[in-house]
């Protein structure tokens, strides 16, 4: 079946460690997205990339960094300088134009220790 | 710019009743308009969408109707139960842009 995997489902990190949040797809998407979720909050896109080798920055790409160098894979790194980074992430990804919506992962809960 | 508004909630009903969640939007031209559901602990799933306006999308016994003349794109269902229970998200897609609610949720007491 297609679909996207993000792992891993629980991740724990201490203060001042970079980690990075997996995400995949096998649905020969294009674009791919990630979003953070917050506690009873919306969504709040962080990067986006519609072509491998290519991605914008969200509305709160501080902190975060990423890369396109496969069409399937869109890691997100979590770096020391996110000043509150525990929370839910999403990847989620949608062929172009993406009128159809957007198919999501199962989500990566990341927590500072 | 493109926006979507949702009515807040949490909203709480009991097994069976008539559930309607208010969805608004403000946006130039013709978007793609779309519910979406998220169990707990789970990533989103679609569960509605409509490409153009008077379009009904409908799934599991959900209904939402694009309504042009009012902006509006309000989810509802004529029996809800207990495995409803979620956090509902309104959207639009505008070009490329990709706008959510805040979300709402449904908590179903049997």
């Amino acid at each position: 079946d297609g679909g996207i995997t993000q792992s891993p489902k629980y991740l724990f990190r201490k203060e001042g460690q970079n980690v990075t949040l997996s995400c995949e797809q096998n649905l020969n998407h294009d674009a791919m997205y990630w979003y953070r979720q917050d506690p009873g909050q919306g969504l709040r896109l962080i990067y986006y990339s519609q072509i491998v080798n290519d991605f914008q920055k969200g509305d709160i790409a501080e902190g975060y960094s990423v890369s396109r160098e496969k069409k399937e894979s869109f890691p997100l790194t979590v770096t020391s300088a996110q000043k509150n980074p525990t929370a839910f992430y999403l990847c989620a990804s949608s062929i172009v134009p993406s009128n159809y919506g957007y198919t999501f992962g199962s989500g990566t809960r990341l927590t500072v220790v | 710019g493109d926006s979507v508004t949702q009515m807040e909630g949490p909203v709480t009903l009991s097994e069976e009743a008539f559930l309607t969640i208010n969805c608004t939007y403000t946006a130039t031209g013709y978007p793609s308009l779309f519910w979406y559901v998220q169990y707990p602990g789970e990533g989103l799933q679609l569960l509605l969408k409509a490409t153009k306006a008077d379009d009904k999308g409908s799934n599991k016994g959900f209904e939402a109707t694009y309504r042009k003349e009012t902006t509006s794109f309000h989810l509802e269902k004529g029996s809800v139960q207990v495995s409803d229970s979620a956090v509902y998200f309104c959207a639009l897609i505008n070009g490329n842009q990709f706008y959510f609610g805040t979300g709402t949720s449904l908590t179903v007491i049997p």
